[in-house]
Formats: structure tokens, sequence, C-alpha cells
């Protein structure tokens, strides 16, 4: 079964940092380029990062340039972010999502707060 | 940024009914490469974004028939011919034709 699966979320303080993973299953990983998409509770989908299928070329929403950093590991079919300085507005559910945008995970909770 | 507006951003809409959300595009969504990139998500309650349309007009695998898309250039229409009560929940348009890729507000759709 084609699937992303999010891992990482939590609680964390304000000035922290969180690692997040996306495991994916049933494709072929390492062509399409992948995306992180956040929704803060009770609003809509915003863009924050994306990868190309190696990894050499990345974008980041500015909201979060400077602070987060995507990667990914086509040899464990595995794509994260790595964010820090973490901010009380960084607070939201963190989706991954295949290029396209047909293929997204349950997404995995972030709560930035003292 | 290409901004999208989703309008109503609130749908009452009777079991059975149709119902129509448009999506208005900032900018000409037309590609270089002659493809229109505006898709279109449902989002149920407490779930995942799943996308329903995609280039427009184009059913994802396993959506139901009732759900059609349309439009080009900037203006374009998720209908939905009966409503279900398996419908209830927020829409998304997104346009993919620019970077970077961008949103609607979201349209709540709700059994009156």
């Amino acid at each position: 079964e084609v699937q992303l699966v999010e891992s990482g979320g939590g609680l964390v303080q304000p000035g922290g940092s969180l690692r997040l993973s996306c495991a994916a299953f049933g494709f072929t990983f390492s062509r399409p380029w992948m995306y992180w998409v956040r929704q803060a509770p009770g609003e809509g989908l915003v863009w924050v990062s994306r990868i190309n299928s190696d990894g050499s070329s990345t974008n980041y929403a500015d909201s979060v340039k400077g602070r987060f950093t995507i990667s990914r590991d086509n040899t464990k079919n595995t794509l994260y972010l790595q964010m820090n300085s973490l901010r009380a507005e960084d607070t939201a559910v963190y989706y991954c999502a295949r290029d396209g945008f047909d293929i997204w995970g349950q997404g995995t909770m972030v709560t930035v707060s003292s | 940024d290409v901004v999208m507006t989703q309008s109503p951003l609130s749908l009452p809409v009777t079991l059975g009914q149709p119902a129509s959300i448009s999506c208005r595009s900032s900018q000409s969504l037309v590609s270089s490469d002659g493809n229109t990139y505006l898709n279109w998500f449902q989002q149920r309650p407490g779930q995942s974004p799943r996308r329903l349309i995609y280039k427009v007009s184009n059913r994802d695998s396993g959506v139901p028939d009732r759900f059609s898309g349309s439009g080009s250039g900037t203006d374009f229409t998720l209908k939905i011919s009966r409503v279900e009560a398996e419908d209830v929940g927020v829409y998304y348009c997104m346009q993919g034709t620019y970077w970077p890729k961008t949103f609607g507000q979201g349209t709540k759709v709700e059994i009156k």
C-alpha cells in the first residue's frame, strides 16, 4: 500500500528543537519531490518546505527559513524536517506529502509552549 | 505569491442537494507546458487532506463521480451533484503552476 507515516511530533518549549520523520511505503521514494505542509489549529493548509529527488535542492517558506532544514535519506525511504528555534506560532499538525499531493501522511502534532 | 480566494467560506447544504465552491486565482494558472495545475482537496474532520481533483477536472481514483471540477484561467469550481453525509468537511483548492504552491482558505461544508 502506498503510504506516508510521520513521527517525531510532541510538546517542546519555545526555542527548542524537534526532528520530524516521514517514512514512505509502496512507491519509489527516490523519484518524487517531497513536501512538508502544516496546519495550525483551526486554520488552513500552508506549505513549509520542499526537497527535490536527490536532496540537492530545497525551498522554505519565509516563516521558517533559517530555522528549519528539510532532508531525505533515499536509502531509508525517509523524509526529515529538523526544526530549531521553535516558536509558539510553529504549533501545528505537520504533514508530509508526495509531489502532486496525491499522497499525504496522517500528520504529526507539534506544540510549542512553555 | 499567487493568492487563491475561495467562496463561500461556509456552505450549509441539504442532503441530496447540489453544492458548488468557487476558487479564484490572482493570476492565470495556465502553465508554460499548457496544463493548468489546479487541485481540489477534501479534509474530513480529524483526517488528512485527500486529493479529489487534479488539473482542474480530473477525478482521482476512488473519488465518487458526484464530484466534478471545472474552470479555466483564473476561475474554477468544484461541484457536488448530490451531497451525502460523508461529504462533510473542509474543501481546499491549490494551485501548482507557480512556486510557491498556494492553497485557498478552505470552504467548510456542513449539513443543514
